[in-house]
Parts: C-alpha cells; sequence; structure tokens
C-alpha cells in the first residue's frame, strides 16, 4: 500500500497569516495522463470530510483562492495564503493513484 | 444539491453483522461511484472500498475483502455496505462519498462493537 505523511500533525496559526501543510506519499502518484492523483480535504469539527482540492492542484467547486495545491511525483504542498477562523479542522491528503486509496494522518489546523 | 443521507447509528455485539445505507439525492444515481471510508477514534481515514452504481461492479480493499459487501438498488438511489463478523476494532463511523474524488460526503453512521 501506498504510504502518505503529513507534516506537520499540529499548526496553531494566527488569522490573516499564511500556513502550510506537507504531505509524502511512499509512491508516486503521477500518472501517465500527467495528473497527480491527491486530494486535499478538510474536516471542519463535528463534521464530514470535504474535498479542497483534486489532482494536487484544482480546487474543488466554491473553495476560496486562498487555497491552493502544488507539487508532484511524491510531494505535496496544500496552503493557505491567509487563514480565517472559518479554516479550523483537520486537513487529510489522500491518494487515488492506486488501491487501497491511502489517507495521510491528518493536520490539525487551530487559532493561537 | 447533491446529498448523500446515511442510516442512524447502531450498536453490535462482536461477531455479528452491520448494514449501512447510503441514499443519494440531487443528482443521476447511476452516474456516479460511491465510495465507503471509515474512521475509528483517533485513527486516519480508511477506505473500504467501492461500487459502480451502474453496472453494480465493486472493489475492496484487501483488508476487507472476504468480509464486506457493497451492493445498490437503483430504484431506491440507495447503496449499501455489509460488514460481517465485527470486533472492537471495527467500532468507527463510516462515511460514503461521491464518485472519484470524494466530492461529497454523507453524514457518517457510527457503529459501535460491544459486548
Amino acid at each position: 500500500d501506498i504510504v502518505m505523511t503529513q507534516s506537520p500533525l499540529s499548526l496553531p496559526v494566527t488569522p490573516g497569516e499564511p500556513a502550510s501543510i506537507s504531505c509524502r506519499s511512499s509512491q508516486s502518484l503521477l500518472q501517465s495522463n500527467g495528473y497527480n492523483f491527491l486530494n486535499w480535504y478538510l474536516q471542519k469539527p463535528g463534521q464530514s470530510p470535504q474535498l479542497l482540492m483534486y489532482f494536487g492542484s484544482t480546487r474543488a467547486s466554491g473553495v476560496p483562492d486562498r487555497f491552493s495545491g502544488s507539487g508532484s511525483g511524491t510531494d505535496f504542498t496544500l496552503k493557505i495564503s491567509r487563514v480565517e477562523a472559518e479554516d479550523v479542522g483537520i486537513y487529510y491528503c489522500m491518494q487515488a493513484r492506486q488501491t487501497p486509496w491511502t489517507f495521510g494522518q491528518g493536520t490539525k489546523v487551530e487559532i493561537k | 444539491q447533491v446529498q448523500l443521507v446515511q442510516s442512524g447509528a447502531e450498536v453490535k455485539k462482536p461477531g455479528a453483522s452491520v448494514k449501512v445505507s447510503c441514499k443519494a439525492s440531487g443528482y443521476t444515481f447511476t452516474t456516479h461511484s460511491i465510495h465507503w471510508v471509515r474512521q475509528a477514534p483517533g485513527q486516519r481515514l480508511e477506505w473500504i472500498g467501492w461500487i459502480n452504481t451502474g453496472n453494480g461492479n465493486t472493489e475492496y480493499s484487501q483488508k476487507f475483502q472476504g468480509r464486506v459487501t457493497l451492493t445498490r438498488d437503483t430504484s431506491a438511489t440507495t447503496a449499501y455496505m455489509e460488514l460481517n463478523s465485527l470486533t472492537s476494532e471495527d467500532t468507527a463511523m463510516y462515511y460514503c462519498a461521491r464518485r472519484g474524488d470524494l466530492d461529497s460526503w454523507g453524514q457518517g453512521a457510527l457503529v459501535t462493537v460491544s459486548s
């Protein structure tokens, strides 16, 4: 199975400041079609996960443009340009390159 | 709007089975797959498998192979996940989610396995 490793696991942030989460995979997530099969999800407190980003860098419908995704192969990053209070929760990366799909441990983002 | 509504919480004894439903609305049910993911307390999200709602084909994580069955009822626009031979390690929130990018999720169904 592909192992997904996120860092940091905890990220205290100040509103208005940027934030960055790293996700590494044990195998390349780049398919021959040029797409990276890496998604990002946010699970807000008491809610189900919600899709933020797919193919590593494409924002899902309705996701604010302060969120951006980058990376290729085995190294990926999710950035928030200016954190807002509503961005708190646990962020997960997930690989869909091969089954079984696997998730990172999660990064808990909280306001300082 | 797309909605996935799951059945309620269940309490089961070890060795029993559980069947969780996921009713879809707001889109054409047979055009998008349904995936199942679980989250045990303090653990990361775990992918269980998926069903092609059009033809009923399924794929399961090796971890659950032989113990899980995914089905669907197209007339009811509902997908089901049945998990057998439950142990305490199956205590978790079980989610259904739509299509390959998991763009919409159900609210979750808590399954508690306890003697």
